[in-house]
């Protein structure tokens, strides 16, 4: 692969149930982002890593939770879905978390929680 | 607070120039990105911008001015290729990117 997988594609999730969306790259970036993007608002940051062993919480980190475990993997769990977290999520990597870190985007997962 | 204004949507005819506007206010600033974004698709990187002026990269170029808290972005020689959305993003003091809601940009034949 280069640059950044996400899956699954799409999902179609039932209020409650738990979910994990998975995010792989292989640039070696040190910087993880998780986004969620909404018709007429901005990307808005649910939870970032600055370097693998580290998270931080973004604008939006209520309701989802992040692990990074080594450098290529940032999986994003949803604990208990309910329906305003129906949104594309957008996973993205940068070299670094400083000046100039231009973000790469992966393709996103379209998730529906009804 | 943190905020960033673009117009929601534009439209130009192909062959034209055109010129999307980003206004930021953020808790310090170290720099703005421009992305556009095809319908359905990730954003993909277009431009930096951390000092004052204009970064020319062939039909693309966009300006900044610290001063006044306002960037803006020309695409020239309009293609219809170019009907995306145009995100607009200002880096804060903790370097994380504040993003406005974007700009459609139509072109017309």
């Amino acid at each position: 692969i280069a640059g950044i997988t996400q899956a699954p594609t799409s999902q179609i999730l039932a209020a409650g149930r738990r979910m994990t969306l998975r995010c792989t790259q292989d640039m070696r970036h040190n910087a993880m982002y998780w986004y969620r993007q909404d018709l007429g608002l901005g990307l808005r940051l649910i939870h970032y890593s600055n370097t693998a062993g580290t998270t931080g919480k973004g604008e939006v980190p209520d309701g989802y939770s992040v692990s990074r475990a080594n450098t290529d993997d940032f999986p994003l769990t949803l604990a208990s879905a309910v329906p305003s977290q129906t949104s594309v999520y957008f996973c993205a990597s940068s070299k670094t978390s400083g000046n100039y870190n231009e973000q790469f985007f992966g393709p996103g997962t379209r998730l529906t929680v009804l | 607070g943190q905020n960033i204004d673009q117009p929601t949507e534009m439209t130009a005819t192909e062959g034209a120039i055109v010129q999307i506007n980003c206004t930021y206010q953020t808790s310090g600033f170290n720099g703005l990105f421009w992305y556009q974004q095809h319908a359905g698709e990730a954003p993909t990187f277009l431009s930096y911008n951390v000092l004052d002026g204009l970064e020319e990269k062939g039909r693309f170029s966009s300006f900044l001015s610290r001063s006044k808290g306002y960037s803006y972005l020309l695409l020239k020689e309009l293609q219809m290729k170019d009907s995306a959305s145009y995100l607009c993003a200002a880096v804060d003091s903790n370097y994380q990117l504040i993003w406005g809601a974007g700009t459609k940009l139509i072109i017309k034949p």
